[in-house]
């Protein structure tokens, strides 16, 4: 399988936890990205990486969560102190871009997302 | 914050009606692009399109895009039961992200 890959697929936990949830992007793809989605809502961006380096976060990325991608390859998200709030699906996205000072983003590929549940 | 807004949120059609689904954003953009998912599952990419095209094809699909009025529609010709998903748009603003709107659930009925 040459996709994104996303594990857990699921994940109950409860307040007060800690969870990791890791991604494999698709192996040429020197871009990694998270995004959260809420029930009925559109994914919404949280951060990226160009290769192992973070370049941007969102505000909606509180203290309780880093991402890493420590050789530019895999990355986990790691959500400290969880909260009921934190309950979502994750979705981890992928993508080559040619030029390093491209500013065009071409099409992502997406893993099937890790679910959250904070009881 | 979520650039995009879907018109409407949910269609429900007969299985061979066509489905059109309208987008607007509301900075200038690179490329619009759009995506589709089914139920619990990650995002598909359907179909980019440039900020200086008007229309594409692919299959199916058709979208356009009118860059004055800051909005794209989706068109699904001939719909089939398995078309049935949620589907957004997505805006390249230039800052290395993709925008994503709140979506249109359309349900195809046999």
């Amino acid at each position: 399988d040459t996709g994104v890959s996303q594990n857990p697929r699921h994940k109950i936990t409860k307040r007060g936890q800690n969870v990791t949830f890791r991604c494999d992007p698709i192996s040429e793809h020197n871009r990694l990205y998270w995004y959260r989605q809420t029930l009925g809502q559109g994914p919404e961006f949280l951060t990226y990486f160009q290769n192992e380096a973070q370049l941007e976060k969102s505000r909606l990325l509180s203290d309780r969560f880093s991402a890493e991608r420590p050789k530019g390859s895999f990355s986990t998200l790691e959500i400290q102190r969880t909260e009921q709030g934190d309950s979502a699906m994750y979705l981890c996205a992928s993508s080559l871009n040619r030029m390093r000072t491209s500013l065009i983003l071409g099409e992502l590929f997406f893993g099937e997302g890790s679910r959250l549940t904070v009881l | 914050s979520q650039q995009g807004e879907e018109d409407p949120q949910a269609l429900s059609i007969q299985e061979g009606e066509n489905a059109t689904m309208n987008c607007s954003y509301k900075t200038s953009i690179n490329n619009l692009q759009w995506y589709r998912q089914n139920s619990g599952r990650g995002l598909v990419h359907l179909i980019l399109i440039r900020s200086n095209e008007r229309e594409k094809h692919s299959g199916r699909l058709r979208v356009t895009l009118d860059t004055s009025k800051k909005s794209s529609s989706l068109l699904i010709t001939a719909s089939r039961a398995a078309d049935t998903a949620s589907y957004f748009c997505a805006t390249d603003g230039g800052a290395q992200k993709l925008v994503f709107g709140q979506g249109t659930r359309l349900t195809i009925n046999p």
